[in-house]
C-alpha cells in the first residue's frame, strides 16, 4: 500500500520554467516531509524539508508549499536550470522511538532543457 | 570524509546463487538502512539497524538477511538470487533519535542483475 503518492512521473520544461512536482500522503502521523534529489549512477540526497506546522518553506530556487488540511505537499523550483535535470523523491517521515520510519514517493524524473 | 560507501558497484549473479553487498559509513551514525530502487516503485526498506546489534525487518525483507556488523558496517546477504531481486541496492545512514534522525545519508548504489 503506497502512502505516498507522487506526480507527474515525468516532467520536461525550458530553462529558466517553473517545475512543479506533487505529493499526497494518507497517514496524519507523518512528521516530516523531505525532498531528495538523486543524479544518475548516484545516491539520493536531501535538498529540503518541512515540517506540517508551516504551510512554506524556501532554500534557494527551491519552495515547498504545505498543505496540511488537503495532506498535499509540492516542490516548486524557480529559474530552472539544466543542472537541475535529476529524479525528485518526495518522502514522509515519522518517529517509531528513536527511528525514523520514511515512506518515498516513486519519484519524478525532470529534465531542464537548455 | 567519505560518508557512505557500498561495494561492489555492479554485479551480475545467476539465479540460485549467493552474495553479499557491503556498506560502510564514517559519519559515526548509529542507524542504518538497506533499501532497493526499482522503476516506478521508489525506494523500498528492506532491512535496518537501530544501533549496533540489533535489525529489524522492512517492508520487503523476503530473500534477504542482514548483519550490523560494528557501528560502521552494514551488509546485506542474498542467500539465492532470484531474477526478481534485481534492482538497484542503496544503502543508508542516519543519527539516532533527535533533530540528526530526519535526514538519512545514501550510499551511491550498487546495480545488481539476476539472470
Amino acid at each position: 500500500q503506497q502512502q505516498v503518492k507522487q506526480s507527474p512521473q515525468s516532467l520536461i520544461v525550458q530553462k529558466g520554467g517553473i517545475p512543479i512536482i506533487n505529493c499526497a500522503y494518507e497517514n496524519t502521523a507523518f512528521d516530516y516531509f523531505p525532498w531528495y534529489q538523486q543524479f544518475p549512477g548516484k545516491g539520493p540526497a536531501l535538498l529540503i524539508a518541512i515540517r506540517p506546522d508551516v504551510s512554506e518553506k524556501k532554500e534557494g530556487r527551491f519552495t515547498i508549499s504545505f498543505n496540511k488540511s488537503a495532506k498535499q505537499f509540492s516542490l516548486h523550483i524557480m529559474d530552472s536550470q539544466p543542472g537541475d535535470s535529476a529524479t525528485y523523491f518526495c518522502a514522509a517521515n515519522y518517529a517509531s522511538g528513536g527511528y525514523q520510519k520514511v515512506t518515498f514517493g516513486t519519484g519524478t524524473k525532470l529534465q531542464v532543457i537548455p | 570524509n567519505a560518508g557512505v560507501t557500498q561495494t561492489p558497484k555492479f554485479q551480475v549473479l545467476k539465479t540460485g546463487q549467493s552474495m553479499t553487498l557491503q556498506c560502510a559509513q564514517d559519519m559515526n551514525h548509529n542507524s542504518m538502512y538497506w533499501y532497493r530502487q526499482d522503476p516506478g516503485m521508489g525506494l523500498r526498506l528492506i532491512y535496518y539497524s537501530a544501533s549496533e546489534g540489533t535489525t529489524d525487518k522492512g517492508e520487503v525483507p523476503n530473500g534477504y538477511n542482514v548483519s550490523r556488523l560494528n557501528k560502521r558496517e552494514f551488509s546485506l546477504r542474498l542467500e539465492s538470487a532470484a531474477p526478481s531481486q534485481t534492482s538497484v541496492y542503496f544503502c543508508a545512514s542516519s543519527e539516532w533519535g533527535g533533530r540528526g534522525a530526519y535526514e538519512q545519508y545514501f550510499g551511491p548504489g550498487t546495480r545488481l542483475t539476476v539472470t
